[in-house]
């Protein structure tokens, strides 16, 4: 099983749509989950940590379930400005674990 | 501040020849990594540092050398390009370890052909 497994995508939606992604992963000694945003041929940019409680910060909510392994990120009202490809980072033995990304493209 | 700052952004490399990627911060970050992202995968680490003088091998170190002599500066040397080491090449810093965020440079697109 890999470390951390995301579905490539693409999730193509209207604008103002609620979109939601999902991320496994197997090391259940993972401490730090994170996800990451990165546009086209760009470097990726922290987009939020992901927090045991879960958390929110406008628009985006992500959330941790220990117990099934898997974070999550939810978009509400979805913009043009959201098409990118969302990474799943967590922490691994002694190294960040990156996930291959999530493609989301918004439409008009 | 300009953040993590890499150059050159795009390099052609024949086989076989040889090229460092500069990476510099100026955040005063003690920890500095190399990534490499291929085509519809993940990052993976090439070589990570603590500190200055302080190096270690990630994941895919193979093919590349680093130094770190001061804190500012992580370079990543290419010795004998060969075609697998095509890819897009990141340098990134933070404060400290696995649980503070990320600053990444804007990147290298690397062709060896």
């Amino acid at each position: 099983r890999k470390e951390v497994e995301q579905d490539p995508g693409p999730f193509n939606v209207p604008e103002g749509a609620t979109v939601a992604f999902n991320c496994t992963y197997s090391n259940s000694a993972s401490q730090s989950f994170f996800w990451y945003r990165q546009d086209c041929r760009k470097e990726p940019k922290l987009l939020m940590s992901v927090y045991s409680s879960g958390n929110e910060d406008g628009r985006f909510t992500a959330q941790l379930n220990r117990a099934s392994q898997y974070i999550s990120l939810l978009i509400r009202d979805s913009k043009l400005s959201d098409s990118a490809t969302y990474l799943c980072v967590l922490t691994g033995f002694q190294k960040l674990v990156f996930g291959t990304g999530t493609r989301l493209l918004v439409s008009p | 501040n300009a953040g993590v700052t890499q150059t050159p952004k795009f390099r052609i490399l024949k086989i076989g020849q040889s090229m460092t990627l500069q990476c510099a911060q100026d955040m005063n970050h003690n920890y500095m990594y190399w990534y490499r992202q291929d085509p519809g995968m993940g990052l993976k680490l090439i070589y990570y540092s603590v500190g200055a003088g302080i190096t270690d091998k990630g994941e895919v170190p193979n093919g590349y050398n680093v130094s770190r002599s001061t804190t500012e500066d992580f370079p990543l040397r290419l010795e004998l390009a060969a075609p697998s080491q095509t890819s897009v090449y990141f340098c990134a810093s933070n404060l400290g370890g696995t649980n503070e965020k990320l600053f990444f440079g804007s990147g290298t697109q690397l062709s060896v052909l």
